[in-house]
């Protein structure tokens, strides 16, 4: 079971857009509407800002939104500030190997 | 809202087992609606998802940890366990319990405990 890939790292400056992708395979990414992302800020736990795919929790900004296309979710964050700063994880429920839940290798976002 | 907290020692030895329990408060692990969960976490690495367990006893799990992993529930004590047997120091990591929601599936995690570092060290 490998992780999801996503990039390493990016960075924006405040009030840029930034899209980070997410990229599986048919047995997860692709062939469910079950991604979920992350934000984990350094020291705390992870905290849900986006479910099956581009639903939103409460209490979550509205500059943050998720898509999918194929096998590849995207989170977007528009807007950005420097709050924002913090690693990304993707999320999504798979049947490969056994049925269960799967996490991306993270991105760090950089606010210049 | 709901809360979840860790419990377990901070050190095991090497081959020994490692044992964690989460107790929830503010909601029932025996709500059908929701299955119970463990991530970890290495220092300075990702997010890793170990297993979940479900009210009945139903489980699935990471099948990278092959059969050392064991999850069960108490729902006297309103709380679920992760036993990991014949740890390494690979298996030092933050420990996180959490709530998993779904359209009838286990899908998100949305709701987190604070996390537990355990190191494997002799």
């Amino acid at each position: 079971q490998s992780a999801l890939t996503q990039p390493a790292s990016v960075s924006g400056s405040p009030g840029q857009s930034i899209t980070i992708s997410c990229t599986g395979t048919s047995s997860d990414v692709g062939g469910y509407n079950y991604v979920s992302w992350y934000q984990q800020h350094p020291g705390k736990a992870p905290k849900l800002i986006i479910y099956e795919v581009s639903n939103r929790p409460s209490g979550v900004s509205n500059r943050f939104s998720g898509s999918k296309s194929g096998n590849t979710a995207s989170l977007t964050i528009s807007g950005l500030q420097a709050e924002d700063e913090a690693n990304y994880y993707c999320s999504s429920y798979t049947t490969s190997s056994t049925l269960g839940l799967i996490f991306g290798g993270g991105t760090k976002l950089t606010v210049l | 809202q709901v809360q979840l907290q860790e419990s377990g020692p901070g050190l095991v030895k090497p081959s020994e087992t490692l044992s964690l329990t989460c107790t929830v408060s503010g909601g029932s692990v025996s709500s059908e609606y929701y299955y119970w969960s463990w991530i970890r976490q290495p220092p300075g690495k990702g997010l890793e998802w170990i297993g979940y367990v479900y009210y009945i006893g139903r489980t699935s799990h990471n099948p990278s940890l092959k059969s050392r992993v064991t999850m069960s529930v108490d729902t006297s004590k309103n709380q679920f366990s992760l036993n990991l047997s014949s740890v390494t120091a690979a298996d030092t990591a933050v420990y996180y319990c959490a709530r998993v929601s779904g359209p009838g599936i286990a899908v998100y995690h949305d709701q987190w405990g604070q996390g537990t570092l355990v190191t494997v060290s002799s």
